[in-house]
């Protein structure tokens, strides 16, 4: 099976512009989870998709957004960026089963960069 | 309450030395504690998981150990070897699968 994906791998954005990031899953799972890593903060969860859905939300502000299609794949976007955007954005993709703990398993993130 | 607490935040190990990092949490609804080891440039990867039921996992060269009552567990990696050197999480996750929350990170570095 293919891994997760993500695109673009590397991007420079300048404040104020907006960004979408793109993430395919591991086929058949449906569950996508989003993350922001940055060396002071590590590893925080943004928010996670399930069949089309928004099904949990971290504590982020209202620039962050997400979508999923039918075909499972996510989109996250962040609007009026800022310098404190820049990270490495994660997603994680799983089974998705309401109530079971799974493994999530990640792709190779999207380093952004907010001059 | 949601935390997961994790030392050090660095290590330097020498080349077939142990490799010792802890993890510590609050909220008792958890009860599935993976840990990730994550190389530069790509994403976490699960290396091993744990759940209470067991007070230890042993997989090759990687042992969790986990003491519930101190709602602490760890990470041992024996015969250390620099392709271990890496940033390793800790995680934990509630019994709905819906609460998954990582540790800080600790980055390990096995000298040759």
């Amino acid at each position: 099976k293919a891994g997760v994906t993500q695109t673009p791998r590397y991007l420079i954005k300048t404040r104020g512009q907006q960004v979408t990031l793109s993430c395919s899953p591991i086929s058949g799972h449906r569950s996508v989870s989003w993350y922001q890593q940055t060396p002071g903060q590590g590893l925080q969860f943004l928010f996670e998709y399930f069949s089309e859905t928004q099904r949990n939300k971290g504590n982020f502000p209202g620039r962050f957004s997400g979508r999923q299609f039918s075909n499972s794949r996510s989109e996250m976007n962040v609007s009026t960026l800022e310098l404190g955007d820049s990270a490495l954005y994660l997603c994680a993709s799983s089974l998705g089963v309401q109530g079971v703990q799974e493994t999530q398993y990640f792709g190779p993130g999207t380093r952004l960069l907010v001059l | 309450q949601q935390q997961v607490k994790q030392s050090p935040q660095s290590l330097i190990v020498q080349k077939g030395g142990i490799s010792i990092i802890n993890c510590a949490y609050e909220n008792t609804a958890f009860d599935y504690f993976p840990w990730y080891q994550q190389f530069p440039g790509k994403g976490p990867a699960l290396l091993i998981a744990i759940r209470p039921d067991v007070s230890e996992k042993k997989e090759g060269r990687f042992t969790i150990s986990f003491n519930k009552s101190a709602k602490q567990f760890s990470l041992h990696i024996m015969d250390s070897q620099p392709g271990d050197s890496a940033t390793y999480f800790c995680a934990a996750e509630d019994n709905y699968g819906q609460n998954f929350v990582f540790g800080p990170g600790t980055r390990l570095s096995v000298l040759p």
